[in-house]
C-alpha cells in the first residue's frame, strides 16, 4: 500500500526565499512519485513526477525535486520564490502496479512580499 | 479536445435528489479516473477505468455512487439520493496507459 505525508499544511516564504516543502512517503513497491499544483479556482497541474529514471528531477516553472529512498523523502524546492508561486501544492505517489494515484494533504504555499 | 474537460463546473443541488457529472477525456486517453476532494484535502481516489471497463471501484464510499464509461470515452459520475456530506470537488483525470494523469477543472457539487 501506498501513502503519503506533507509536513506543514501552511508554509510561508519571503519573496526570493528558498521554497522547501516537504513530503514523505511509503510504498510497497517502487514507486512513482509527483508534485501537483493547485492555483487559486483551477485545476490540478503536474509540477514534476519521478519515475525512477534520475533521482534528482526538474519541472516547471523551476521547481525540482528529489528522491531519497534512504530517507523515503520527495521534498520539491525552488530556489527563488515569486508571488506567482502562491498555490497549494500537493506530493502524490503511484505504485508501479496499481494505477490510482494516492495524494498527500497538500501545503498551502504564500509569498510575503 | 486540448484537455479533460468536465460539466457541469458547479451543481448545486437539494438533499435526496440524484446527479450526474461529466468527464471528456483528452482524446486517446485510454484510462481514466475519478476523484473527490474535500475543502482542505487532497484528492481522494473514487473509481477507474482502462477503455470501457471499470478496474477498481475501491474508492466509492457507498452504493449511491455509480460509474460508468460505456463506450470507452466519455464518463459519468451518478449520486443517487443526495446528501450534505457529498458535497466536494469532484475531478477527473485522463491518462495514456500508466502514464502521467492529465486532470480536469473539476466540478463543484454542493448538496443543500
Amino acid at each position: 500500500a501506498q501513502s503519503v505525508t506533507q509536513l506543514g499544511s501552511h508554509v510561508s516564504v519571503s519573496e526570493g526565499a528558498l521554497v522547501l516543502l516537504r513530503c514523505n512517503y511509503s510504498s510497497s513497491v517502487p514507486p512513482y512519485l509527483f508534485w501537483y499544483v493547485q492555483y487559486p479556482n483551477q485545476g490540478l497541474q503536474l509540477l514534476l513526477k519521478y519515475t525512477s529514471a534520475a533521482t534528482l528531477v526538474k519541472g516547471i516553472n523551476g521547481f525540482e525535486a528529489e528522491f531519497k529512498k534512504s530517507e523515503t523523502s520527495f521534498h520539491l524546492t525552488k530556489p527563488s520564490a515569486h508571488m506567482s508561486d502562491a498555490a497549494e501544492y500537493f506530493c502524490a505517489v503511484r505504485g508501479n502496479r496499481d494505477d490510482k494515484i494516492i495524494f498527500g494533504k497538500g501545503t498551502r504555499l504564500h509569498i510575503l512580499p | 479536445g486540448a484537455g479533460v474537460s468536465q460539466s457541469p463546473r458547479y451543481k448545486v443541488t437539494k438533499r435526496g435528489q440524484d446527479v450526474a457529472l461529466r468527464c471528456d477525456p483528452i482524446s486517446g486517453h485510454v484510462s481514466l479516473y475519478w476523484y473527490r476532494q474535500a475543502l482542505g484535502q487532497g484528492p481522494e481516489f473514487l473509481t477507474y477505468f482502462n477503455y470501457e471497463a471499470q478496474q477498481d471501484k475501491s474508492g466509492l464510499p457507498n452504493d449511491r455512487f455509480s460509474a460508468e464509461r460505456p463506450e470507452g470515452s466519455i464518463s459519468t459520475l451518478t449520486i443517487q439520493r443526495t446528501e450534505q456530506r457529498d458535497s466536494a470537488m469532484y475531478r477527473c483525470a485522463s491518462s495514456s496507459v500508466t502514464d502521467t494523469q492529465y486532470f480536469g477543472p473539476g466540478t463543484r457539487l454542493t448538496v443543500l
